[in-house]
């Protein structure tokens, strides 16, 4: 079935550094892509997304590019804020397209 | 703005106790979700309802029941929760053919 593999954490960075978190994919054909991103005590909430192949989506600074070559959606950041801090999650919708399928998350710690 | 909100931020209750966790969405939402997140697991979701009435089971449906009696409201009941429930449980909608969800706060459930 469809499933989507992320990156363990947690990723501790100081303020400014770049941010890489990858995420892989398995799927039928080529589905939408989305990152979702949870700040503490918060539900998730959509980050950015790609719908097509090649397609770069990007919200905040944050960038992601759908590879279909490497099966690959990974999010980065140029110059990461201590705001920044929070668990970021893969997903793509399931061949139904009505349910999302999610990685495990990533925790993303950001010191001043 | 798209509004979910659900009935508690925190909930403690005691083994064998019947829980209801509601949710409530204002955007007219054809979909809603259930889902219970967990260290190391990330999201899997309990069940899902695409029209009042309606439901269908996701991928860890065992122990909990739901009820969709009105479109903007789709509730969560566990009908004797047990300590393995102990978790954060996070409510989703979106619209029908959509592929975007919009998340509530979650409620973070203890189960003793």
């Amino acid at each position: 079935g469809d499933s989507v593999t992320q990156m363990e954490g947690p990723v501790t960075l100081s303020e400014e550094a770049f941010l890489t978190i990858n995420c892989t994919y398995t799927a039928t054909g080529y589905p939408s892509l989305f990152w979702y991103v949870q700040y503490p005590g918060e539900g998730l909430q959509l980050l950015l997304k790609a719908t097509k192949a090649d397609d770069k989506g990007s919200n905040k600074g944050f960038e992601a590019t759908y590879r279909k070559e490497t099966t690959s959606f990974h999010l980065e950041k140029g110059s990461v804020q201590v705001s920044d801090s929070a668990v970021y999650f893969c997903a793509l919708p399931n061949t139904g397209f009505q349910k999302l399928v999610f990685g495990t998350g990533t925790r993303l710690l950001v010191s001043p | 703005d798209v509004k979910v909100t659900q009935s508690s931020r925190y909930l403690v209750k005691r083994t064998g106790e019947k829980v209801f966790l509601e949710c409530v969405q204002d955007m007219d939402h054809e979909n809603m979700f259930w889902y219970r997140q967990d260290p190391g697991l990330g999201l899997r979701l309990i069940y899902f309802s695409y029209d009042v009435k309606m439901k269908e089971k996701g991928d860890i449906p065992e122990g909990y029941s739901v009820s969709r009696e009105k479109k903007e409201r789709f509730s969560l009941i566990l009908e004797s929760a047990s300590t393995n429930q102990t978790s954060m449980y996070l409510c989703a909608s979106g619209r029908d053919g959509g592929e975007t969800q919009y998340f509530g706060p979650g409620t973070r459930l203890l189960v003793l």
